[in-house]
């Protein structure tokens, strides 16, 4: 079993509307990052969290951290097509032990 | 463009073959990482070095061994190539070796097929 599991693993929707994913764990880690990887590329890093609570936001993307640090999310309000893409979480434990999630592959119908 | 590179791009080799995947990292960053990516395990991560020495090991077979030289390039060799070797290899760096933060930029990818 993977460290980090991601929720939906799949998800189309139509352009304009809204959409979260879930990344959750039962373990704690020090830091959270949320990549976006598109076929055939390597992940993009869109953002670090690293405070229990945490909310940052990047335009139309909002991405928390949970108050135990153990779980995360990213909420995509009016999505585009633009957006398509593998978002990938991925935590930072102590020892640099270093895990990526499962995945949510999303396609954004025009 | 991340400014991580890596070479080969695509790789076509046979069974117990072995091969050396090369990457350098941004410049200023000390840390390489490197993933294995499938489509039935999705990102694996391997290993990881900084500034030479081996920092952290995840799900690395004996087969695979790395290395990160005086001018911070990494090389990540894998011999007795198997059918199931088969994925994008990653590559990725970063600034910090410990710490919070851990963002990583990653490279474009090496594909390797086994036939």
């Amino acid at each position: 079993t993977q460290l980090l599991e991601q929720s939906p693993q799949f998800l189309s929707i139509q352009e304009g509307e809204n959409l979260t994913v879930y990344c959750n764990s039962s373990s704690v880690f020090s830091s959270l990052q949320w990549y976006r990887q598109e076929p055939g590329e390597g992940p993009v890093l869109l953002v670090t969290v690293v405070t229990g609570g945490e909310v940052k936001k990047l335009k139309r993307l909002t991405f928390q951290f949970g108050d135990a640090r153990k779980d995360s999310s990213l909420h995509i309000t009016a999505a585009q097509p633009g957006d398509t893409g593998l978002y990938l979480c991925a935590g930072a434990k102590a020892g640099n032990q270093f895990y990526f999630g499962t995945g949510t592959s999303l396609t954004v119908i025009p | 463009d991340s400014g991580v590179t890596q070479t080969p791009k695509h790789l076509i080799t046979a069974t117990g073959q072995r091969v050396t995947l090369r990457c350098s990292p941004r410049s200023g960053d000390l840390s390489v990482y490197w993933y294995q990516q499938s489509l039935d395990q999705g990102l694996q991560f391997l290993i990881q070095y900084y500034n030479g020495e081996e920092r952290a090991k995840g799900n690395i077979l004996e087969r695979f061994s790395a290395q990160q030289f005086p001018d911070l390039h990494s090389e990540l060799n894998l011999s007795s190539l198997e059918l199931g070797d088969s994925a994008l290899y990653f590559c990725a760096s970063s600034v910090a070796s410990s710490g919070r933060a851990h963002e990583q930029f990653f490279g474009p990818g090496t594909r390797l097929t086994v036939l």
